[in-house]
């Protein structure tokens, strides 16, 4: 079936440093994929989204580019601060009679002043 | 500034008791979803429910959980009875229309069964 693999944490970073997690995809179709980030004690919030092959989703600074040819979702931030710290989760959207949201296991931020 | 609100926000509870959670979804969002989150499993779905209607609870021990939603602003997740390795955070999330690529999570239920 569908799956999301993302990198594994903790990433730790100081502020103002470039940040990349990883998410690669398995699906039969053509899924929508998200990234959502859960900050601590609080439930998952959607960052970012796209559609389709090689849209590029982008909210308050982080940007991810849908790539169909190497099934993957990248995330990333020019510039992170400590309040990024969180917890981020890549996510495709399985369609069809189940209409799920398939998640990675989530990958921790950490960003040190 | 709609949101999805869950109540209790935490429970402590002994095993074998009865534990009841409620989600109130957003209002006009018609499915509503029931996660479980936990360190070793990550984020599982364990129902969903379209216009009231469960659509799919393969996710849920069916001994012991039950889902309802009694009117379409309340949605409850019933544990009877509950067992230490129940112990997690349970998440309700909404949606609009048969597209619910986005969902809206409420902020949890940390449950403690001891």
């Amino acid at each position: 079936g569908d799956s999301v693999t993302q990198m594994e944490g903790p990433v730790t970073l100081s502020e103002e440093a470039f940040l990349t997690i990883n998410c690669t995809y398995t699906a039969t179709g053509y899924p929508s994929l998200f990234w959502y980030v859960q900050y601590p004690g609080e439930g998952l919030q959607l960052l970012l989204k796209a559609t389709k092959a090689d849209d590029k989703g982008s909210n308050k600074g982080f940007e991810a580019t849908y790539r169909k040819e190497t099934t993957s979702f990248h995330l990333e931030k020019g510039s992170v601060q400590v309040s990024d710290s969180a917890v981020y989760f890549c996510a495709l959207f399985e369609g069809g009679a189940t209409n799920k949201l398939i998640f990675g296991t989530g990958t921790l931020l950490a960003v040190q002043p | 500034d709609a949101r999805v609100t869950q109540t209790p926000r935490h429970k402590v509870t002994e095993m074998g008791q009865e534990v009841t959670m409620r989600c109130q979804p957003i209002l006009g969002h018609n499915t509503v979803f029931w996660y479980r989150q936990t360190m070793m499993q990550g984020l599982e779905l364990l129902a969903y429910f379209r216009n009231r209607a469960p659509l799919d609870d393969s996710g849920m021990p069916k001994d012991r959980f039950s889902a309802e939603m009694p009117d379409a602003t309340l949605a409850t997740l019933k544990i009877q009875p509950s067992e230490p390795r129940d112990s997690a955070v349970y998440f309700c999330a909404s949606g609009f229309n048969r597209r619910v690529d986005t969902q809206y999570f409420g902020p949890g239920t940390r449950l403690t069964v001891l």
